[in-house]
């Protein structure tokens, strides 16, 4: 069956240095999803990437999604302590009724 | 606009008792998803309804787990006879396209 995943698990940062997490599906996805969970918070959309090779700024984020549509990328720019959180992909079967979850990347972000 | 609204926040069951989790997607949003998560573990699909209709079900187990969105009223998970294992947060989110809105979650403890 689909499956996502993601690296790293964990990351510890100092302000002000950059974070990468990564997303790998084992099949095409017709879009990706990224969301973000603050400890003991519930998951927050922050974006969607559809299109091949389609990246997109909000800020410090920077989202891509790779030329096959198989994997994506979150890339925050010189961190701050309130980017804390676990970011997690998402990518829907087809159709949209089910969504799969990657197992997320916790940032620690030390201050 | 109130947000997806979940309760109770809380729920305390002694094994072998039945679980309520009830939620109330937003105004106009006609997708339901409910969604499990154990401590430092991602999301996992259980299920996907629309008014009156479960549309995907592959991730909620057969037995004793039941869900339901009637036409008036919230969506209601249902957990019968639970057990130790059953402890998570449960999220629900509603859609009306293709993002999500997530609840602030159930955090069930069975004891």
């Amino acid at each position: 069956g689909q499956q996502v995943m993601q690296i790293p698990q964990y990351q510890h940062v100092q302000e002000g240095e950059d974070f990468t997490t990564y997303c790998n599906s084992s099949t095409t996805l017709s879009n990706i999803q990224w969301y973000k969970q603050r400890p003991g918070g519930h998951p927050v959309f922050l974006i969607q990437l559809v299109k091949s090779g389609e990246v997109k700024k909000q800020k410090r984020l920077t989202f891509q999604f790779g030329e096959a549509k198989k994997n994506s990328s979150l890339h925050i720019t010189a961190t701050q302590t309130t980017d804390v959180g676990t970011y997690f992909c998402a990518g829907p079967k087809y159709n949209f009724n089910k969504f799969y979850f990657g197992s997320g990347t916790k940032l620690n972000v030390k201050p | 606009n109130a947000g997806v609204m979940q309760n109770p926040r809380h729920l305390v069951r002694r094994r072998g008792q039945e679980a309520r989790l009830r939620c109330s997607p937003m105004k106009g949003h006609s997708h339901v998803y409910w969604y499990r998560q154990l401590p430092e573990e991602g999301l996992k699909f259980m299920v996907y309804l629309q008014k009156e209709n479960i549309i995907d079900e592959s991730g909620m187990p057969k037995e004793r787990f039941s869900a339901e969105f009637p036409k008036e009223g919230p969506s209601i998970l249902r957990i019968q006879q639970v057990v130790r294992g059953d402890s998570a947060a449960y999220f629900c989110a509603s859609s009306l396209s293709y993002e999500q809105y997530f609840g602030p979650g159930t955090r069930l403890t069975v004891t």
